[in-house]
């Protein structure tokens, strides 16, 4: 079983929609919890990231994790087509002299105008 | 504001052959690290470099060496190729911090294939 599951998709909506992607964890001491978008081709780039458990809102997406379920979720609003893209879920915990961080595969998603 | 660049974008090798992944920031970020990305594998670590004059091994780093030859470069060798080496290679930067040391900027990445 892998520390983090993520939903290969492809996921298809329409623009405009709320988009809600998700991972699963097992690794109960993972601290920080990161997005990442990567474009087709392109290398990821950082949307954001969360300590703990709670909500981050910055602009159209809110990151949420919930740390009782191992869970934690990307929310998009008002959808748009630049949206298109693959998005990473990552989380690190302490390993040694650094934070360990573990990627999931990504989920592709294809907002359609 | 070219960010993380890296050379070559391509590149097709031979079994046993050698080559260096050049990577260079310009955000005067003090860790690099190296990632390697495959179909259903998600990004590994291969090699991160803390701060500069330091390297420390990541998950996956047999059949590579890394030089931090300055704060802004952050290299990867591989000396004798292999087919399992067939991937993409993504070389990222982030600015140390004390607590979370998690990369914030890649770039776009080698596409290598060995033959």
């Amino acid at each position: 079983q892998k520390e983090v599951e993520q939903d290969p998709g492809p996921l298809s909506v329409p623009e405009g929609a709320i988009v809600s992607l998700n991972c699963t964890y097992s690794n109960s001491a993972f601290q920080y919890f990161m997005w990442y978008r990567q474009y087709s081709r392109k290398g990821p780039e950082l949307l954001m990231y969360t300590y703990s458990s709670g909500n981050k809102e910055d602009g159209r997406f809110t990151a949420q994790v919930d740390k009782s379920s191992k869970y934690i979720s990307l929310f998009i609003r008002d959808s748009q087509p630049s949206d298109s893209a693959t998005y990473l879920c990552a989380m690190s915990a302490r390993s040694g002299g650094y934070q360990k961080v573990t990627f999931g595969t990504g989920t592709k998603l294809q907002v359609i105008p | 504001n070219a960010g993380v660049t890296q050379t070559p974008k391509f590149q097709v090798l031979k079994t046993g052959q050698s080559m260096t992944l050049q990577c260079a920031q310009d955000m005067n970020h003090n860790s690099m690290y190296w990632y390697r990305q495959d179909p259903g594998m998600g990004l590994r670590l291969i090699y991160y470099s803390a701060s500069e004059g330091t390297t420390d091994k990541g998950e996956v780093p047999n059949g590579y060496n890394v030089s931090r030859l300055n704060k802004r470069e952050f290299s990867l060798r591989l000396e004798s190729a292999a087919p399992s080496q067939t991937s993409v290679y993504f070389c990222a930067s982030s600015e140390f911090v004390r607590i979370v040391n998690q990369p914030q900027h890649f770039g776009d990445g080698t596409r290598l294939s060995i033959l």
